[in-house]
């Protein structure tokens, strides 16, 4: 089974860099996401890591360590459309399809 | 840019009727998904399609789902007897290496 753990909502100000953390148990792990979701819409990939360290795109970044089963999703220069849902997920490797496990998403507020 | 397509955007029913849910996937993706949202909860696994037959589905995709790739393009999903609790945004998904989402298809069953 999967289980995934991320806060429910963050606030930050605008132009200040946010870190969401992200912590994980899964018996077939094979890389982690990390997706956007404005309400109402779809989630919208971000960034993608299967092997320890930085993964940097622009003013977002994620880390993943798998040893301690931890991810976070880094991002700079806040900008008031930031504001959304930002969601965990886990990739399951144990099945040839690789499923997406998402975590319950944690509501980032961007402040002026 | 190519991407997954879904229909209707919103769909209303009566609880106890069947609902087609409908997807065109990226072209040349192999793996395709069904994931559901009620609102306010995260995002869930439904069932995962890959070479015409299901790969893997959870403990939701019970026998009132089915799914269905009835040519080269569409994928579908069917609830044969809506439930209230079956309201909730569903999405399509695609992929070779990472997954794309579609837009969502918001069905109701009242």
């Amino acid at each position: 089974g999967q289980n995934i753990d991320q806060p429910t909502e963050m606030t930050a100000t605008e132009g200040a860099i946010v870190q969401i953390n992200c912590t994980y148990q899964t018996s077939g792990f094979n890389g982690l996401f990390w997706y956007q979701q404005h309400a109402g819409e779809a989630p919208t990939f971000l960034s993608y890591n299967v092997l320890d360290g930085l993964e940097e795109k622009g003013r977002f970044s994620s880390f993943l360590s798998r040893s301690k089963g931890y991810s976070y999703l880094l991002l700079k220069e806040l900008q008031m459309k930031d504001s959304a849902s930002y969601l965990c997920a886990v990739r399951d490797g144990e099945t040839g399809a690789n499923n997406l496990f998402f975590g319950t998403g944690t509501r980032l507020t961007v402040i002026p | 840019e190519p991407e997954v397509t879904q229909t209707p955007s919103h769909q209303v029913t009566q609880m106890g009727q069947e609902v087609i849910l409908r997807c065109v996937p990226i072209s040349n993706h192999l793996y395709f998904y069904w994931y559901r949202q009620i609102l306010g909860q995260k995002v869930e696994f439904l069932v995962s399609f890959y070479n015409n037959e299901i790969s893997e589905k959870s403990e939701i995709f019970d026998d009132q789902f089915s799914v269905e790739r009835p040519d080269g393009s569409n994928f579908t999903l069917k609830i044969r007897s809506t439930k209230l609790e079956d309201s909730a945004m569903y999405f399509c998904a695609s992929r070779n290496n990472e997954q794309f989402f579609g837009p969502g298809t918001r069905l109701t069953v009242l």
